[in-house]
């Protein structure tokens, strides 16, 4: 078991741009999640998935971002027409259920100009 | 809504001093509970967590916390601290009602002199 990978590790993009983040979970585990995570501060919620399910979506979570989990394996996070305040590393973890215990993956830092 | 609580930024302290990170929770039953490590330019480690059971609870690399219900806290603790120990560290609460959505503190910085 490799844990849960991450890519792209850094995106720069223009504001405008559309991009899209891949995660890969721990094989076992149905839970997924995504958390943005800016400088000085914890993580914060986005939304997860149970299997293919997305059960939760923050209310913070504007309409220019989706996630995707097809077929309950890996998950895409898609911000379209990026703007500054995006920038930020996005973390994806994995569990299973319960315990619930999240393990995280690296993160994709996104660097919106 | 649940919510955490970490009153320092940052922390100091000498090498081979012990160290207790504070961290306070807001939630209306018994959460589930973590801490977690991150060093510069990676994701977070899970150090330890509560679910239920003894109150002091042990987790990786020496660390332990406690859970105290009537302070609504649940302090991490390391006896003697290595300069490896130098990260940023978060603590988080799991609602048990919708499990697995966890709310993460704001962090406490350590670093260690020598």
């Amino acid at each position: 078991d490799t844990g849960v990978s991450q890519d792209p590790r850094h995106k720069i993009t223009k504001r405008g741009q559309n991009v899209t983040f891949r995660c890969d979970p721990i094989s076992e585990h149905n839970r997924l999640y995504w958390y943005r995570q800016t400088l000085g501060q914890g993580p914060e919620f986005l939304t997860y998935f149970q299997n293919e399910a997305q059960l939760e979506k923050s209310r913070l979570l504007s309409d220019r971002f989706s996630a995707e989990r097809p077929k309950g394996s890996f998950s895409t996070l898609e911000i379209q027409r990026t703007e500054q305040g995006d920038s930020a590393m996005y973390l994806c973890a994995s569990s299973l259920d319960p315990p619930y215990e999240q393990y995280f993956g690296p993160g994709t830092r996104l660097t919106v100009t | 809504a649940q919510s955490v609580t970490q009153p320092d930024i940052h922390i100091t302290v000498s090498e081979g001093a012990s160290l207790e990170l504070r961290c306070n929770y807001s939630y209306g039953a018994t959460p589930y509970l973590f801490w977690y490590v991150q060093s510069p330019g990676q994701g977070l480690q899970l150090l330890l967590k509560y679910f239920s059971g003894d109150t002091l609870v042990q987790g990786i690399k020496g660390f332990e916390a406690e859970f105290k219900r009537s302070q609504s806290s649940f302090n991490l603790r390391k006896p003697s601290v290595h300069w490896s120990d130098a990260a940023e560290y978060f603590c988080a609460v799991g609602a048990r009602t919708n499990a697995g959505k966890s709310t993460f503190g704001d962090g406490t910085t350590l670093t260690v002199k020598p």
